[in-house]
């Protein structure tokens, strides 16, 4: 079955430095999607792409994330100035398209394994 | 995306069937309703959705209520791997949306050999 992928699997960074994560997205898939989680609490949404733009963020995702599809397979998370309280998992997921987008319906969201941020 | 409502946690025993419950009376007439689980470690994990219709898959059962302010996730039979947070979500299918997920704190399931 195919999956989404993330590197790396940990990824340690000094504070103030730029990160970037990486996911491979299942191949099909046209609505790609990063969240967070923080140790202990909840899984958080942060932003949503399709068409090559973003389609919905939230409070968390400031000026210090972007995302970019830089080629037809990956999708990537980058976080310009690291602090403290960006340590946490992140995750990336991808769903299809609906048949027709005007019908209601809802594709289910793959997720990746996440890509653990420690920032020192 | 309108508000559920879970336990905490529950427990169960291997091999017995599992029903986890999930209240959403606030629910609109385009909200499907998902369950995702996650496996300590990994990923949230889809495992069904529904909109009015019970739905059977692989991995489990969703059974909706008639006025579908609430619904039961059933595992048949509960193997360990299935211990995990598992977690109910409404999410607007209006004109073929697919927007983010809005996780809660789900219900912790705990499988005792």
């Amino acid at each position: 079955e195919p999956e989404v992928t993330q590197t790396p699997s940990h990824q340690v960074t000094q504070m103030g430095q730029e990160v970037i994560l990486r996911c491979v997205p299942i191949s099909n898939h046209l609505y790609f999607y990063w969240y967070r989680q923080i140790l202990g609490q909840k899984v958080e949404f942060l932003v949503s792409f399709y068409n090559n733009e973003i389609s919905e963020k939230s409070e968390i995702f400031d000026d210090q994330f972007s995302v970019e599809r830089p080629d037809g397979s990956n999708f990537t998370l980058k976080i310009r100035s690291t602090k403290l309280e960006d340590s946490a998992m992140y995750f990336c997921a991808s769903s299809k398209s609906p048949r027709i987008l005007t019908e209601n319906s809802n594709q289910p969201q793959h997720f990746g394994d996440g890509t653990r941020l420690s920032i020192l | 995306d309108a508000k559920t409502t879970q336990p905490n946690s529950m427990e169960s025993n291997e091999e017995e069937p599992v029903h986890l419950p999930c209240n959403h009376s606030t629910i609109s007439g385009t909200d499907y309703i998902h369950w995702y689980r996650q496996l300590p470690s990994q990923g949230p994990e889809y495992v069904i959705h529904g909109l009015t219709s019970n739905v059977n898959n692989r991995m489990a059962s969703l059974a909706i209520a008639e006025d579908r302010k609430s619904s039961t996730l059933i595992l048949h039979r509960a193997t360990l791997r299935d211990a995990a947070v598992y977690y109910c979500i409404l999410r607007d299918g209006y004109g073929g949306s697919q927007g983010n997920l809005i996780f809660g704190k789900g219900t912790k399931l705990s499988v005792k050999p």
